[in-house]
């Protein structure tokens, strides 16, 4: 069966820590792979794809295929990106993980 | 450009009620997409209409139903509430191209709706 696996449920770091969200997924093919954030009081929104390499925000996500893995990272956090993250990967329809809230403390 | 509208914002009902749900889907796009996002759990998708019919659909009962009108606008139809059907339920629009795929998904804000 297809899934995405996001085992961590709440992520608290301090302001300046690095930050590892992790994402596992379970797929037949090769799915394209997605993070998505959702900001307090605000609707879930793109942060980036990995089919176009690109960093967001400082955020940046390598694809593993070899692990099927695409952890989200970001050197220095900030408080502003305390939010909820949530993986997704899709080959026709798109299958999200359970989501990871990250805090940054100041 | 007009982002993703959904209507109600919240919505309470009682079990065997049925509901419907509204979706306007942003300026471009062709194809809608409905998730149900049940408390601390990630959005689960119900399924996607693209030209006026179902496009992919997820592991949900035919209670849950929908249309998508010429407009590219969406409603989603659940009919026999149970109470297992309090979320909230999220409705994304995209641009659906022949051999290229869809195009990231934009989600609207959201519809809560509590069974009783």
């Amino acid at each position: 069966a297809q899934r995405v696996t996001q085992p961590e449920k709440l992520l608290s770091v301090f302001k300046g820590a690095p930050v590892e969200l992790k994402c596992n997924y379970s797929y037949s093919g090769s799915p394209e792979l997605f993070w998505y954030v959702q900001y307090s009081r605000q609707r879930l929104q793109l942060l980036l794809r990995h089919i176009s390499r690109e960093s967001i925000k400082g955020f940046t996500a390598d694809l593993n295929k070899g692990e099927t893995s695409f952890h989200l990272k970001k050197p220095f956090a900030q408080e502003e990106d305390s939010a909820m993250y949530y993986c997704g990967a899709t080959t026709d329809k798109l299958i999200f993980g359970t989501g990871t809230r990250l805090q940054v403390f100041p | 450009e007009t982002g993703v509208t959904q209507s109600p914002t919240h919505l309470i009902k009682t079990r065997g009620q049925q509901v419907t749900l509204r979706c306007s889907s942003q300026s471009g796009h062709n194809t809608v997409s409905w998730y149900q996002q049940a408390l601390g759990q990630g959005p689960q998708f119900i399924f996607q209409y693209y030209r006026e019919e179902e496009n992919g659909r997820g592991n949900f009962p035919p209670r849950f139903s929908g249309l998508q009108f010429p407009n590219y606008s969406s409603e989603l139809n659940v009919n026999a509430l149970e109470l297992d059907d309090s979320a909230l339920y999220l409705c994304a629009s995209s641009l659906f191209l022949a051999g290229e795929g869809t195009d990231t998904q934009y989600f609207g804000p959201g519809t809560r709706l509590t069974v009783l």
